[in-house]
């Protein structure tokens, strides 16, 4: 059973336009979230973070919002460029704890 | 520059032949961690070192063995790979629950 879900398996944006990806969890006991960026033939690059004490942290143009009544976080890029395009993959930690859990990642593509 | 190195960066073997895949990381962390990317699967932790001479079990532990010896390296042994480990692998390092962890390049290791 997957505790970290994200539902689309690919998104295409125009370039300008805001690009949000969502992320939903079920274990209640995740108090730590972060957002890794993935191109080809690379490792995957962390890009931000959140605790469960915030609704919202920002670097930039990008910014995620956590909602934790309804388990769902989600990242915002704006304005989305083309260099963004990318495999993006939620994950979620508990603090103390030592194990990272990914979602399968979402494949975000922005048209030029 | 602060990095992950894992080697090799592809490998086909046939079943059964044990082999070691090396991760090394030069920025002093003592977390370390092993995952492996499938399609549709995201990312799956496979073990994890909290320090030098620990280590625990990820979510897909079985068919594989890590050892911290010291703190940089943190290699995974296939002892007898199977096809059903054909995959790709990602070593991380991070500092603790604070940090995101910083990747590896990958490997693609195909078993036959």
């Amino acid at each position: 059973d997957q505790q970290v879900k994200q539902n689309s398996p690919s998104l295409s944006v125009q370039e300008g336009r805001i690009s949000i990806l969502n992320c939903d969890y079920t274990n209640s006991m995740f108090d730590y979230f972060l957002w890794y960026k993935k191109y080809p033939a690379e490792g995957p690059t962390f890009l931000i973070s959140i605790s469960s004490i915030k609704d919202k942290n920002e670097d930039g143009r990008f910014t995620v919002f956590l909602n934790k009544s309804a388990k769902h976080l989600s990242l915002h890029i704006v304005p989305s460029q083309p260099g963004d395009s990318a495999v993006y993959f939620c994950a979620a930690s508990s603090t103390g704890g030592f194990k990272t859990i990914f979602g399968a990642g979402t494949r975000l593509f922005v048209k030029a | 520059e602060a990095q992950v190195t894992q080697n090799p960066r592809y490998l086909i073997t046939v079943t059964g032949k044990k082999l070691t895949v090396t991760c090394s990381q030069n920025m002093n962390h003592e977390y370390m961690s092993w995952y492996r990317q499938d399609p549709g699967l995201g990312l799956r932790q496979i073990y994890y070192s909290m320090n030098v001479e620990v280590t625990d079990k990820g979510d897909v532990p079985e068919g594989y063995k890590v050892s911290r010896k010291e703190k940089r390296n943190f290699p995974l042994i296939l002892e007898s790979p199977s096809p059903n480990q054909t995959s790709l692998y990602f070593c991380a390092s991070s500092l603790g629950d604070s940090g995101g962890y910083t990747f590896g390049s990958g490997t693609r290791l195909t078993v036959v």
